[in-house]
């Protein structure tokens, strides 16, 4: 089956500073990569998403990059503030179900 | 929001009970997908309704089992509580009946078991 890692566990960074999370993934049929925003205490909230026939998008201060060869994929965050401080989720499925497989999360700090 | 609910918000069991959870949407769309959370972990797929069939299963043993409803409301239930099966139960739905596989998830069943 599918099996997707998640790159770094913690990640610091100063307000303004960009972060960086990398995941992998095992499984060539899969299609569809998106990334889940987590707050203490609440619900996965979908954040971007991208699928294997696009190798960039971007939605304001977040993009996603896929590199379907390398099979990676990474959520650029820019100008980071101290709300984007949760923990992140890359997930990897396929189109024929909508099976998610996720990393194992990235918790992200911005600190003032 | 999402427009997809759970029920209850927390519950404490002890180990050897039973447990039914809830999930509806307001969309009332025909697919649901149960994951389990641990702490400090990604959400694990347990399995897949479609259309009150299930469509898809995770690694999960089959004291966890489901129903979809008629009106796509739907239950995740667990049999002889294990301390391990403390977590969030989360459900999720697609937005639309499209191919495309966004997941929209409930708030979630903290589940607690002594």
């Amino acid at each position: 089956g599918e099996n997707v890692e998640q790159h770094p566990s913690t990640l610091s960074v100063q307000e303004g500073d960009s972060a960086v999370i990398k995941c992998t993934y095992s499984d060539s049929a899969s299609n569809y990569f998106p990334w889940y925003k987590q707050e203490l205490g609440k619900r996965p909230q979908l954040i971007i998403d991208i699928r294997s026939n696009v190798g960039e998008k971007k939605d304001q201060r977040i993009a996603v990059t896929l590199n379907k060869t390398a099979k990676h994929f990474s959520l650029h965050i820019t100008e980071t503030q101290p709300e984007d401080s949760a923990v992140y989720f890359c997930a990897a499925s396929k189109t024929s179900g909508s099976r998610l497989t996720f990393g194992e999360g990235t918790q992200l700090t911005v600190n003032p | 929001e999402t427009g997809v609910t759970q029920s209850p918000t927390h519950l404490i069991k002890t180990r050897g009970q039973q447990v039914t959870l809830r999930c509806s949407s307001q969309s009332g769309h025909n697919t649901v997908s149960w994951y389990q959370q641990a702490l400090g972990q990604g959400p694990q797929f347990i399995f897949q309704y479609y259309r009150e069939e299930e469509n898809g299963r995770g690694n999960f043993p089959p004291r966890f089992s489901g129903l979809q409803f008629p009106n796509y409301s739907s239950e995740l239930n667990v049999n002889a509580l294990e301390l391990d099966d403390s977590a969030l139960y989360l459900c999720a739905t697609p937005t639309s009946g499209g191919p495309h596989n966004e997941q929209f998830f409930g708030p979630g069943t903290r589940l607690t078991v002594l």
